[in-house]
């Protein structure tokens, strides 16, 4: 069975800090992966996919993210964080079937 | 594009009484639409897949005469919660697929608080 696990459950840091939260997951064949994330009270919003290709994939707000297939790993990463990136991020991932299996989330908070 | 929305955004109801939720996708169609349920502080536990004239599949351990899903046509869904109980107060949301069987687009989410 599919799995997403998240390590960081509440990662604190200063703003222009830089990221980065863990993702892996547990899936013997091809997957395809996401990075979702939820601002307070507000909804899920994509920032990023890795389908296939480059392992290096670009998202919205200067975010990216690696797929290291032999560690199972889809790792976050931001170079210098602001204020207004404080949310929960999940990581989700979908492999033969169409459900998508998110990882814990990892709560972000940035101190100006 | 690809705006899903959901209705209501939040409800309150009395023990015993039944609710009803939609979920729209409102400008694509979806043959596939998703519902999850969020409590305080965990990740998005998938309850059921809806498919547009068809059954719903549920997870594991959802109920199924409890949680009543219906996909009428190719842009909307809903999800009944019979006889609600406190315990089934959460954060439901739903996403919607649009048929690239890779990307879900996900709603505002309705919050159902039983009393």
């Amino acid at each position: 069975a599919q799995s997403v696990s998240q390590h960081n459950h509440h990662v604190i840091l200063s703003e222009a800090a830089s990221l980065e939260l863990g993702c892996n997951y547990s899936y013997g064949g091809t997957v395809n992966l996401f990075w979702y994330v939820q601002y307070p009270g507000q909804h899920l919003q994509l920032l990023l996919k890795y389908f296939s290709g480059d392992p290096l994939v670009k998202g919205i707000k200067g975010f990216e993210a690696e797929f290291i297939k032999s560690k199972f790993s889809f790792n976050l990463r931001k170079p210098s964080v602001q204020w207004s990136d404080t949310a929960e991020y999940f990581c989700a991932v979908n492999g033969d079937t169409d459900k998508l299996i998110f990882g814990t989330g990892t709560r972000l908070q940035v101190f100006p | 594009g690809a705006v899903v929305s959901q209705h209501p955004s939040w409800v309150i109801c009395k023990s015993g009484t039944s609710v009803k939720i939609e979920c729209r996708s409102l400008d694509f169609q979806a043959t596939t639409m998703f519902w999850y349920r969020q409590f305080p502080k965990q990740s998005l536990m998938l309850m059921a897949t809806s498919n547009e004239g068809s059954k719903a599949t549920y997870e594991q351990g959802v109920e199924k005469d409890k949680f009543l899903i219906n996909h009428a046509s190719l842009t909307l869904s809903t999800l009944t919660v019979t006889s609600a109980h406190p315990e089934d107060s959460s954060f439901y949301i739903c996403s919607a697929d649009p048929g690239n069987g890779h990307e879900q687009f996900f709603g505002p989410g309705t919050r159902l608080t039983v009393l």
